[in-house]
Order: structure tokens, then sequence, then C-alpha cells
């Protein structure tokens, strides 16, 4: 299995700036995975980073504002760009290998609370 | 498209109680099926899996059986403990390595 830490595990920011949440992994992984979770819901996928190749966004999520990089085999950020409280929600990073039924091992999400 | 229906919470139940937190899935092919936990205040834990239909996914005293018949992975337990006390997502990977979540169901437990 794959340990995985985030940071910041909790941030308070105004509305218009900008977060980047670091996440790393204890070992090499091949794909790694990015996750919102609002409030009383569920997650959703926000994109799938690859070292090496630019990130593939689910739709309703585009570049300009979640900008993520994969330097390498064990870390990956996210940046959440000029933030509003609508942006405020749990993000989650996970990280599995590149079989199709490989478990997604997730980190323990950073808190955001836009205001 | 790809998408998990679960069974809405929260649920309340006393210790030592039978547990049944119901999923269905709708994909093409054949998906893989899982079933993660989020204790209070912690991050997202798999709980169990299945790859294929009539595997049974088990784990501290938890089953789930994926069924292509009823396209379902409900998630059981023949005695809930306090220490239980979670919110529980059913999620697949339909194809590619993309989890699609439902919505978790809050299971609570009083002794």
């Amino acid at each position: 299995s794959a340990v995985i830490s985030q940071k910041p595990s909790r941030d308070i920011c105004q509305r218009g700036t900008s977060l980047t949440i670091q996440c790393q992994v204890d070992s090499q992984v091949t794909m790694m995975f990015w996750y919102r979770q609002q409030p009383g819901q569920s997650l959703t996928l926000i994109a799938t980073a690859n070292q090496g190749s630019e990130a593939t966004y689910e739709s309703g999520f585009v570049i300009d504002k979640f900008p993520i990089s994969r330097p390498n085999l064990t870390f990956s950020t996210l940046t959440v760009s000029n933030m509003s409280p609508e942006d405020s929600s749990i993000y989650l990073c996970s990280a599995a290998g590149t079989g199709r039924a490989d478990t997604q091992y997730f980190g323990p999400g950073t808190r955001l609370t836009v205001l | 498209g790809d998408s998990v229906t679960q069974m809405e919470g929260p649920v309340t139940l006393s210790e030592e109680a039978f547990l049944t937190i119901n999923c269905t899935y709708t994909a093409t092919g054949y998906p893989s099926l899982f079933w993660y936990v989020q204790y209070p205040g912690e991050g997202l834990q798999l709980l169990l899996k299945a790859t294929k239909a009539d595997d049974k996914g088990s784990n501290k005293g938890f089953e789930a059986t994926y069924r292509k018949e009823t396209t379902s992975f409900h998630l059981e337990k023949g005695s809930v403990q306090v220490s239980d006390s979670a919110v529980y997502f059913c999620a697949l990977i339909p194809g590619a390595n993309n989890l699609f979540f439902g919505t978790g169901t809050r299971l609570t437990v009083i002794p």
C-alpha cells in the first residue's frame, strides 16, 4: 500500500487569492488523481495527473482554475486559483498503479474555506 | 454514463445489529467495484473490493458480493460496533482508472 500526505491540512483563504496543495506519496506511482468533496457530498474527480504529460481534466473543471503539476513519480500539486466561497471544499489526492482495478490510496485531504 | 446509486442515509443502528447498505451501479462493460470508508476526521480508506461477477470482497467483518444480474454491490455486516461509525462510499472503476463514487451513507452505531 502507499502512504500519502497532503499539505496544508486546512486553510482559510480570502476571495480572489490562490492556494497550492501538495501531495506526497511514499513510493513511486504511475497515476495520481485530485478529487473535490464539497460539504455533505461525495467525491468528484477533478483531474488525473500522470508524470510527463499534461493533466486530464473532467467535465466542469479547467486548467486555468485548477492547474496541476506532476514533476516526478511521488509528488503532485493542485492549485485552486482566484478562489471564491464556492471553492470551499475538501480536496483529496490519491495514487494508484497502472492496473485497471488497482486500489487507489487516498491522502487525508485539505480542508479549504474561502471567505 | 457510468454511475453509482447508494442508499440514502443517515443510518443509525444499535451495537450488534445487522447492517446493509445498498449500492447499485450503471456501467458499460465489466467495472470493478469498491467500498471505501471515511472515519471521522480521517481520510478515505479502501474497505473491500471485487473485480468480477460473483466475487465477494470482505474485510473487518464487512462483505459485499458483485451481482451482475442485479447490478448491485450491497455492503453487509452481521454485527456492527460503535467503532464502525463512519461514512461509507460505494464506487466503481468502469474501464480507465477513474473512480466514480456514490453519495455516501453515514452510519452511526449507538451502544
